[in-house]
């Protein structure tokens, strides 16, 4: 079945590196995603990588894949205020044809 | 590019009222659409699929009298939560799949309180 797992709460540091880890349970997932949540608000697509790529670095973040151990992390370097929120780890099997699964989200805190 | 609006932002009714909830894709045609629902704490889950022009996909444990999806447009989908309860209270996102991109872009979601 389909389960995405990653831990609920991370704090950091102003200027520090955040990662943020997820594990997923099913193998045939092609797509997998980082979507950042604000109070309140909508999600917002961050990055995404496919199943055949070990990496992707996006100006200040970074996704790492291990495919062998269904593990994800985000990276974000020289974390800012504005970074604080929820970051949603998810995946899909056709990209976006068919239902995402999300994790529960993990909490960011960036302390000034 | 790629923007999806949905509306109401808020939405606060009395139980027992229907309600309805639009989905729109505004710089880009969306054949297939789809609602989650993310309840305090917890992560998003996938209500139904909408296609345009034709019936709604609805994920196991969703009832589909009671949530109501009609995607008449290539921009627009509407999901109308029928006889609503305070247990239907929560935040509801619709995405929109940009095929080209292969992605679905997400909406701002609408908070639901039913009293």
């Amino acid at each position: 079945g389909e389960d995405v797992e990653q831990s609920l709460f991370l704090s950091v540091r102003e200027g520090d590196s955040s990662v943020i880890n997820c594990t997923y349970t099913d193998s045939s997932s092609t797509y997998l995603y980082w979507y950042k949540q604000e109070p309140g608000a909508g999600l917002q697509l961050l990055t995404y990588i496919f199943s055949n790529m070990d990496m992707k670095q996006d100006q200040r973040l970074t996704v790492l894949l291990n495919k062998k151990d269904k593990h994800l992390s985000l990276r974000i370097a020289d974390t800012q205020t504005g970074d604080s929120a929820i970051y949603f780890c998810a995946e899909s099997f056709r990209g976006g044809y068919q239902k995402v699964t999300f994790g529960i989200g993990t909490k960011l805190q960036v302390i000034p | 590019g790629a923007v999806v609006s949905q509306h109401p932002s808020w939405v606060i009714c009395k139980s027992g009222t229907s309600v309805k909830i639009e989905c729109r894709s505004l710089d880009f045609q969306a054949t297939t659409m789809f609602w989650y629902r993310q309840f305090p704490k917890q992560s998003l889950m996938l209500m139904a699929t909408s296609n345009e022009g034709s019936k709604a996909t609805y994920e196991q444990g969703v009832e589909k009298d009671k949530f109501l999806i009609n995607h008449a447009s290539l921009t627009l989908s509407t999901l109308t939560v029928t006889s609503a309860h305070p247990e239907d209270s929560s935040f509801y996102i619709c995405s929109a799949l940009q095929s080209r991109q292969e992605t679905q872009y997400f909406g701002p979601g609408t908070r639901l309180l039913v009293l």
